[in-house]
């Protein structure tokens, strides 16, 4: 495996279930990334890890929990999501110069 | 009023065209100006990226970057089918904040 991988690539949960994304980058970059991507609507970031530790929450709803156990790998864990919150997913992770953000391919959410 | 204003499209090109996208933004502090492709069911890949103003190139493409008008381009030459994707600009003033347009969905005609 290559660069950033996220899985699965397809999600769909009802708005009381739990489930947790997956992302894992082979890169050996210190920074990682959530993004949502809605349809008509700019990315928008959701958290950032540098080496392990949560620098910036975009006031993200607590239904998302992030979690970084080492700087390779990123999950982002639901529950109790609402159809609004039905977009791509996207992990992406960086090198110390932070501009050059390289992304997975990203989980599709539908939450019924 | 939205951080970064890119239109959205949809541009459709015949081979061989020049394209020109564009984007503006509000946030005079923004210093690094990053161009992604995304392909259907892919994620954003990196383009180019410009610090500060000034003209950068690579291959086919050109980036421009006008702090006073706050102003980015991304010039596609002999634009090509394979070119075909949404274009997304993206910027940043620290680093750890970036700030993307809505992207601008582009068909390369054969």
């Amino acid at each position: 495996e290559t660069g950033v991988t996220q899985t699965p690539r397809h999600l769909v949960m009802g708005m009381t279930n739990k489930k947790s994304l997956k992302c894992e980058q082979h890169l050996g970059h210190n920074a990682m990334y959530w993004y949502k991507q809605s349809a008509k609507k700019p990315l928008e970031l959701m958290f950032v890890y540098n080496f392990k530790e949560q620098t910036e929450n975009n006031s993200v709803p607590s239904r998302f929990s992030p979690e970084c156990p080492n700087s390779s790998h990123l999950f982002l864990h639901l529950h109790t999501l609402q159809p609004e919150d039905s977009a791509l997913y996207l992990c992406a992770s960086s090198p110390p110069r932070a501009y050059e953000q390289y992304f997975g391919p990203g989980t599709r959410l539908t939450v019924t | 009023q939205k951080e970064v204003e890119q239109d959205p499209g949809p541009l459709s090109v015949p081979e061989g065209a020049i394209v020109s996208l564009n984007c503006t933004y509000s946030n005079s502090a923004f210093q690094y100006f990053m161009w992604y492709r995304q392909y259907s069911r892919k994620g954003p890949e990196l383009l180019m990226y410009t610090y500060s103003s000034g003209n950068k190139e690579d291959g086919r493409f050109t980036a421009q970057v006008d702090k006073s008008s706050k102003y980015i381009s991304l010039f596609i030459r002999d634009s090509q089918p394979s070119d075909s994707a949404t274009y997304l600009c993206a910027m940043s003033d620290t680093g750890n904040q970036f700030y993307f347009g809505t992207g601008t969905s582009l068909t390369v005609i054969p």
